[in-house]
């Protein structure tokens, strides 16, 4: 089982670009690096995935090192409406099923004004 | 598209008392997650079905928690007996698809749960 290891919290202000790094040095080879958000009074959100390199959506930005063993998540210009928790999950696959979310304590991203 | 419906939203209860949860996941979503989220903490996997069988139970609690998805479609989480620490937000999610890459769950509401 992979473990993830990131920062308790951050702080930023409105408009700034965000980057929270995950470390993942026991990653297997099938695992993919997924991000999720998580407002209070709600359950988590799928962000974005990926496995390795560069990837984009209209959310967020996913970078992957070759070596795999780290990611970084950012968020362009982020708004007060992003103050959420981010997770970083590392997914454990099983052959013929999805793969198994296992989350850890997350980062708490404080977005003021 | 309608999301992962739980009930219900709130439940208080006596400590010894049994409770149960619902879940009606995404139509058409084979896997079924169900997480318990202490105040603070991380979502923890208690359980995890693909269709109506069970794929990883290791950290539930089997002396008083079980789960059932019969029929592969909505599921069922209870307690019994609820101890004051099973006081949490109880998440279900599901999942459409196999293999490593689909990392992508829906999550539901939640039920929050006080046990005093």
């Amino acid at each position: 089982l992979a473990k993830t290891t990131q920062p308790i919290s951050m702080d930023s202000y409105e408009g700034q670009e965000v980057n929270i790094t995950c470390s993942h040095n026991n990653i297997a080879t099938n695992d993919y690096i997924t991000w999720y958000q998580q407002f209070p009074s709600q359950g988590p959100r799928f962000i974005i995935q990926g496995y390795k390199t560069k990837v984009t959506n209209e959310v967020a930005s996913l970078f992957i090192p070759a070596d795999r063993k780290s990611s970084t998540l950012s968020l362009p210009r982020v708004s007060l409406s992003d103050t959420a928790v981010y997770y970083c999950l590392v997914g454990d696959s099983y052959t013929g099923t999805a793969s198994k979310l296992t989350f850890g304590t997350g980062t708490r991203l404080q977005v003021t004004l | 598209e309608a999301g992962v419906a739980q009930s219900p939203r709130y439940k208080i209860i006596e400590k010894r008392q049994s409770v149960a949860f619902w879940c009606n996941p995404i139509s058409g979503h084979a896997t079924l997650y169900w997480y318990q989220q202490i105040l603070g903490q991380g979502p923890k996997l208690l359980i995890q079905f693909q269709n109506n069988g069970v794929v990883d139970d290791s950290q539930l609690p089997k002396d008083r928690f079980s789960a059932e998805r019969l029929k592969g479609v909505d599921s069922t989480l209870k307690i019994q007996p609820a101890k004051l620490e099973d006081s949490a937000v109880y998440l279900c999610a599901s999942s459409p698809g196999r293999g490593p890459m689909n990392t992508e769950a829906f999550f539901g509401q939640g039920t929050r749960l006080t046990v005093v």
